[in-house]
């Protein structure tokens, strides 16, 4: 596709739910991010894929939190028994290569947990 | 620990005027510094990228500069236009190239 989808576009769990947030690249992409953005806040890092190769995960608030790229192209971001904290939009992002380079965001998830 | 401080208060400005937003950063030695622009609803969307021996980059109506001894980051959208409203987030990256720190960003309005 021409830009980072993300999908679904909102989702609503309740407290103690398991939740799966999808994010497509930018095909060739190399380097995937995914970053938590509260409201009025700047997006915050969780996680970073080199390929399917997670390099960095030092972002990720707990072990309820999981990201995977198996073949190096789609990823997901799990959630397990979700906490009204997790509420926040959940960015994609995607980069040609490594290094310092534009980075193309997604729209988003925007997680609600009640 | 690091921080990165953008104007915290919105911006607003008259159409045609320059805006100017500032980012400054503590404890901190990036690599190099991005600004994104983002739209209500939307993720972040790239304009310019500075590495720390550059000291100013210009594209189109955007120029920002980086001095690593103030510690900080200027940029401007000279004739300013109502289409150029929303959120301006400064992201500073580290030698290893992964992870973006990004500040709260500042809001932009500019009216007719």
């Amino acid at each position: 596709g021409a830009g980072v989808s993300q999908s679904p576009r909102y989702k609503v769990a309740k407290r103690g739910q398991d939740v799966a947030l999808r994010c497509d690249p930018i095909s060739g992409h190399v380097s995937l991010f995914w970053y938590q953005q509260a409201l009025g806040q700047g997006p915050e890092f969780l996680t970073y894929f080199q390929n399917e190769a997670q390099l960095d995960k030092s972002g990720l608030p707990s072990d309820r939190f999981f990201a995977e790229r198996p073949e190096g192209s789609v990823s997901t971001l799990k959630i397990q028994r979700t906490q009204q904290e997790d509420s926040a939009v959940y960015l994609c992002a995607s980069s040609l290569g490594t290094g310092p380079q534009p980075q193309h965001f997604g729209d988003g998830t925007r997680l609600s947990i009640l | 620990s690091q921080k990165i401080e953008q104007n915290s208060e919105a911006l607003n400005i008259q159409e045609g005027k320059t805006a100017t937003l500032t980012c400054n950063y503590t404890n901190y030695s990036p690599a190099y510094l991005q600004w994104y622009r983002q739209d209500p609803g939307r993720g972040p969307v790239f304009l310019l990228l500075i590495r720390e021996n550059e000291k100013e980059k210009r594209k189109e109506r955007l120029k920002v500069t980086f001095d690593t001894t103030l510690k900080q980051s200027l940029f401007h959208i000279t004739a300013s236009q109502p289409a150029d409203s929303a959120t301006y987030l400064c992201a500073l990256g580290g030698n290893s190239g992964y992870a973006l720190n990004f500040g709260k960003g500042t809001s932009l309005l500019v009216t007719p």
